[in-house]
Protein backbone atom coordinates (compact mmCIF):
# COMPACT_ATOMS: atom_id res chain seq x y z
CA UNK A 1 0.00 0.00 0.00
CA UNK A 2 1.04 3.29 -0.01
CA UNK A 3 3.37 5.18 2.72
CA UNK A 4 2.96 8.24 4.59
CA UNK A 5 5.83 9.18 6.11
CA UNK A 6 6.03 11.60 8.97
CA UNK A 7 9.02 13.33 10.48
CA UNK A 8 10.31 13.96 13.17
CA UNK A 9 9.13 10.60 15.58
CA UNK A 10 9.28 12.62 19.03
CA UNK A 11 10.58 16.39 19.61
CA UNK A 12 10.84 18.02 23.03
CA UNK A 13 10.80 21.61 23.13
CA UNK A 14 10.99 24.52 25.51
CA UNK A 15 7.75 26.73 25.92
CA UNK A 16 7.31 29.45 23.62
CA UNK A 17 9.06 27.96 20.57
CA UNK A 18 7.87 26.44 17.15
CA UNK A 19 7.88 23.46 16.01
CA UNK A 20 7.19 22.20 12.28
CA UNK A 21 6.24 18.64 11.53
CA UNK A 22 6.72 17.19 7.82
CA UNK A 23 3.98 14.88 6.48
CA UNK A 24 5.51 13.30 2.88
CA UNK A 25 3.33 11.09 0.82
CA UNK A 26 5.98 8.71 -0.91
CA UNK A 27 4.19 7.19 -4.19
CA UNK A 28 1.30 9.11 -4.72
CA UNK A 29 0.26 12.97 -5.11
CA UNK A 30 -2.07 14.24 -2.53
CA UNK A 31 -4.16 17.22 -3.00
CA UNK A 32 -5.40 16.81 0.51
CA UNK A 33 -4.05 15.56 3.72
CA UNK A 34 -5.16 15.75 7.37
CA UNK A 35 -3.89 16.67 10.60
CA UNK A 36 -4.94 14.84 13.92
CA UNK A 37 -4.21 14.93 17.45
CA UNK A 38 -4.86 11.84 19.74
CA UNK A 39 -4.89 12.11 23.48
CA UNK A 40 -3.61 9.23 25.10
CA UNK A 41 -6.14 6.47 24.90
CA UNK A 42 -8.51 8.37 22.72
CA UNK A 43 -9.31 8.34 19.08
CA UNK A 44 -8.28 10.34 16.67
CA UNK A 45 -9.59 13.72 16.16
CA UNK A 46 -9.72 15.90 13.27
CA UNK A 47 -7.39 19.26 13.81
CA UNK A 48 -7.63 20.48 9.63
CA UNK A 49 -7.91 19.54 6.31
CA UNK A 50 -4.48 20.78 4.59
CA UNK A 51 -5.10 21.63 0.91
CA UNK A 52 -2.62 22.04 -1.59
CA UNK A 53 -1.86 25.23 -3.27
CA UNK A 54 -4.40 27.00 -0.80
CA UNK A 55 -5.42 27.77 3.19
CA UNK A 56 -5.89 24.66 5.14
CA UNK A 57 -9.58 24.39 6.83
CA UNK A 58 -9.38 24.22 10.32
CA UNK A 59 -12.18 21.85 12.26
CA UNK A 60 -14.44 23.74 15.12
CA UNK A 61 -12.45 25.28 18.22
CA UNK A 62 -8.43 24.89 17.02
CA UNK A 63 -6.57 27.75 16.58
CA UNK A 64 -5.37 28.57 13.39
CA UNK A 65 -2.48 30.92 14.72
CA UNK A 66 -1.58 27.95 17.10
CA UNK A 67 -1.13 25.71 14.53
CA UNK A 68 -0.26 26.86 10.74
CA UNK A 69 -0.75 24.47 7.75
CA UNK A 70 0.91 24.81 4.70
CA UNK A 71 0.95 22.52 1.66
CA UNK A 72 3.26 23.92 -0.86
CA UNK A 73 3.45 20.68 -3.00
CA UNK A 74 1.19 17.75 -3.77
CA UNK A 75 3.53 15.53 -1.79
CA UNK A 76 4.00 17.52 1.14
CA UNK A 77 2.26 19.24 4.17
CA UNK A 78 4.04 20.56 7.48
CA UNK A 79 2.19 21.40 10.69
CA UNK A 80 3.97 23.70 12.42
CA UNK A 81 2.99 23.87 16.29
CA UNK A 82 3.34 28.02 17.00
CA UNK A 83 4.63 29.45 20.71
CA UNK A 84 3.91 26.02 22.33
CA UNK A 85 3.10 24.94 25.80
CA UNK A 86 2.53 22.23 27.73
CA UNK A 87 -1.17 21.91 27.03
CA UNK A 88 0.32 21.40 23.14
CA UNK A 89 1.83 18.31 24.04
CA UNK A 90 0.66 15.47 22.35
CA UNK A 91 0.77 12.86 19.69
CA UNK A 92 -0.01 14.49 16.10
CA UNK A 93 -0.91 12.28 13.27
CA UNK A 94 -0.99 12.97 9.48
CA UNK A 95 -2.65 11.20 6.88
CA UNK A 96 -3.21 10.80 3.36
CA UNK A 97 -5.98 9.72 1.23
CA UNK A 98 -6.00 7.79 -2.03
CA UNK A 99 -9.33 7.69 -3.80
CA UNK A 100 -11.81 7.52 -6.89
CA UNK A 101 -14.04 9.63 -8.41
CA UNK A 102 -16.37 9.21 -6.16
CA UNK A 103 -15.18 8.11 -2.85
CA UNK A 104 -12.06 7.55 -0.43
CA UNK A 105 -10.59 3.95 -1.42
CA UNK A 106 -7.66 4.02 1.09
CA UNK A 107 -6.75 6.10 3.70
CA UNK A 108 -3.19 6.25 4.92
CA UNK A 109 -1.50 7.40 8.19
CA UNK A 110 1.98 8.72 9.24
CA UNK A 111 4.12 7.03 12.13
CA UNK A 112 3.25 10.34 14.02
CA UNK A 113 5.15 12.68 16.03
CA UNK A 114 5.34 12.89 19.86
CA UNK A 115 5.32 16.62 20.96
CA UNK A 116 6.54 17.05 24.76
CA UNK A 117 6.66 20.67 25.73
CA UNK A 118 8.74 21.63 28.63
CA UNK B 1 -17.66 15.76 15.56
CA UNK B 2 -19.27 12.76 14.28
CA UNK B 3 -17.77 9.31 15.79
CA UNK B 4 -18.92 5.50 14.67
CA UNK B 5 -20.25 3.15 17.72
CA UNK B 6 -17.82 0.96 18.35
CA UNK B 7 -17.80 -1.89 20.62
CA UNK B 8 -16.47 -3.58 22.62
CA UNK B 9 -14.07 -0.80 24.41
CA UNK B 10 -11.77 -3.40 25.35
CA UNK B 11 -11.66 -7.43 24.94
CA UNK B 12 -9.33 -9.80 26.70
CA UNK B 13 -8.76 -13.34 25.13
CA UNK B 14 -6.47 -16.15 25.41
CA UNK B 15 -3.98 -17.02 22.90
CA UNK B 16 -6.32 -19.05 19.54
CA UNK B 17 -9.34 -17.64 20.32
CA UNK B 18 -11.60 -15.61 17.94
CA UNK B 19 -12.00 -11.87 18.40
CA UNK B 20 -15.47 -9.64 16.95
CA UNK B 21 -15.84 -5.95 16.78
CA UNK B 22 -18.29 -3.99 15.40
CA UNK B 23 -18.88 -0.49 14.36
CA UNK B 24 -22.53 1.27 14.20
CA UNK B 25 -24.00 4.26 12.81
CA UNK B 26 -27.47 6.03 12.09
CA UNK B 27 -25.67 7.67 8.86
CA UNK B 28 -24.99 5.87 5.60
CA UNK B 29 -21.36 5.42 4.47
CA UNK B 30 -19.37 5.17 1.29
CA UNK B 31 -16.41 3.44 2.65
CA UNK B 32 -15.31 1.03 5.97
CA UNK B 33 -11.60 1.12 6.68
CA UNK B 34 -10.30 -0.89 9.77
CA UNK B 35 -7.13 -0.03 11.24
CA UNK B 36 -4.70 -1.17 13.61
CA UNK B 37 -2.29 0.86 16.33
CA UNK B 38 0.02 0.27 18.16
CA UNK B 39 1.67 2.41 20.89
CA UNK B 40 3.49 5.21 19.96
CA UNK B 41 2.99 4.41 16.01
CA UNK B 42 0.51 5.58 13.36
CA UNK B 43 -2.75 3.54 12.69
CA UNK B 44 -1.99 0.95 10.15
CA UNK B 45 -4.51 0.22 7.43
CA UNK B 46 -5.81 -3.51 7.60
CA UNK B 47 -8.25 -3.69 5.54
CA UNK B 48 -10.92 -1.13 2.90
CA UNK B 49 -14.18 -1.96 2.09
CA UNK B 50 -16.54 0.10 -0.42
CA UNK B 51 -19.21 -2.10 -1.33
CA UNK B 52 -22.93 -3.13 0.65
CA UNK B 53 -22.10 -6.69 1.38
CA UNK B 54 -18.74 -6.78 0.90
CA UNK B 55 -16.81 -9.55 2.94
CA UNK B 56 -12.74 -9.50 2.70
CA UNK B 57 -10.01 -11.16 4.25
CA UNK B 58 -6.35 -10.31 4.95
CA UNK B 59 -4.81 -13.26 6.40
CA UNK B 60 -6.97 -14.36 9.38
CA UNK B 61 -8.49 -11.31 9.55
CA UNK B 62 -12.09 -10.97 8.46
CA UNK B 63 -14.25 -7.95 7.82
CA UNK B 64 -17.89 -6.89 6.20
CA UNK B 65 -19.56 -3.93 4.61
CA UNK B 66 -22.98 -4.08 6.24
CA UNK B 67 -25.65 -4.77 4.00
CA UNK B 68 -27.41 -1.36 5.10
CA UNK B 69 -24.42 0.54 4.68
CA UNK B 70 -24.53 1.45 8.56
CA UNK B 71 -22.22 -0.45 9.69
CA UNK B 72 -19.17 -3.09 9.91
CA UNK B 73 -17.48 -5.95 11.48
CA UNK B 74 -13.81 -6.95 11.95
CA UNK B 75 -13.03 -10.70 12.58
CA UNK B 76 -9.95 -11.58 14.22
CA UNK B 77 -9.34 -15.61 13.78
CA UNK B 78 -7.24 -17.96 16.03
CA UNK B 79 -5.30 -14.93 17.82
CA UNK B 80 -2.07 -14.40 18.56
CA UNK B 81 0.22 -12.32 20.98
CA UNK B 82 0.83 -9.62 18.31
CA UNK B 83 -2.87 -8.94 17.96
CA UNK B 84 -2.35 -6.84 20.79
CA UNK B 85 -3.15 -3.05 20.12
CA UNK B 86 -6.24 -0.92 19.36
CA UNK B 87 -8.17 -1.50 16.37
CA UNK B 88 -10.02 1.08 14.94
CA UNK B 89 -13.04 1.71 12.28
CA UNK B 90 -13.18 4.28 10.05
CA UNK B 91 -15.46 5.79 7.30
CA UNK B 92 -15.85 8.09 4.73
CA UNK B 93 -19.92 9.16 4.60
CA UNK B 94 -22.16 8.78 1.94
CA UNK B 95 -22.51 12.59 0.12
CA UNK B 96 -19.65 13.88 2.77
CA UNK B 97 -16.54 15.15 2.63
CA UNK B 98 -13.13 13.40 2.04
CA UNK B 99 -12.58 13.96 5.82
CA UNK B 100 -13.39 10.13 7.83
CA UNK B 101 -15.59 9.83 10.59
CA UNK B 102 -13.42 7.38 13.66
CA UNK B 103 -15.17 5.12 16.08
CA UNK B 104 -13.16 5.35 19.85
CA UNK B 105 -11.67 2.41 19.62
CA UNK B 106 -11.59 -1.51 20.68
CA UNK B 107 -8.40 -2.31 22.94
CA UNK B 108 -6.96 -6.10 22.33
CA UNK B 109 -5.48 -7.92 24.84
CA UNK B 110 -4.53 -11.59 23.86
CA UNK B 111 -2.76 -13.62 26.92
CA UNK B 112 -0.45 -16.33 26.14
Amino acid sequence: GAVVSQHPSRVICKSGTSVKIECRSLDFQATTMFWYRQFPKKSLMLMATSNEGSKATYEQGVEKDKFLINHASLTLSTLTVTSAHPEDSSFYICSAHEKDRFRVTEAFFGQGTRLTVV
Amino acid sequence: GQQLNQSPQSMFIQEGEDVSMNCTSSSIFNTWLWYKQDPGEGPVLLIALYKAGELTSNGRLTAQFGITRKDSFLNISASIPSDVGIYFCAGQLKGGSEKLVFGKGTKLTVNP
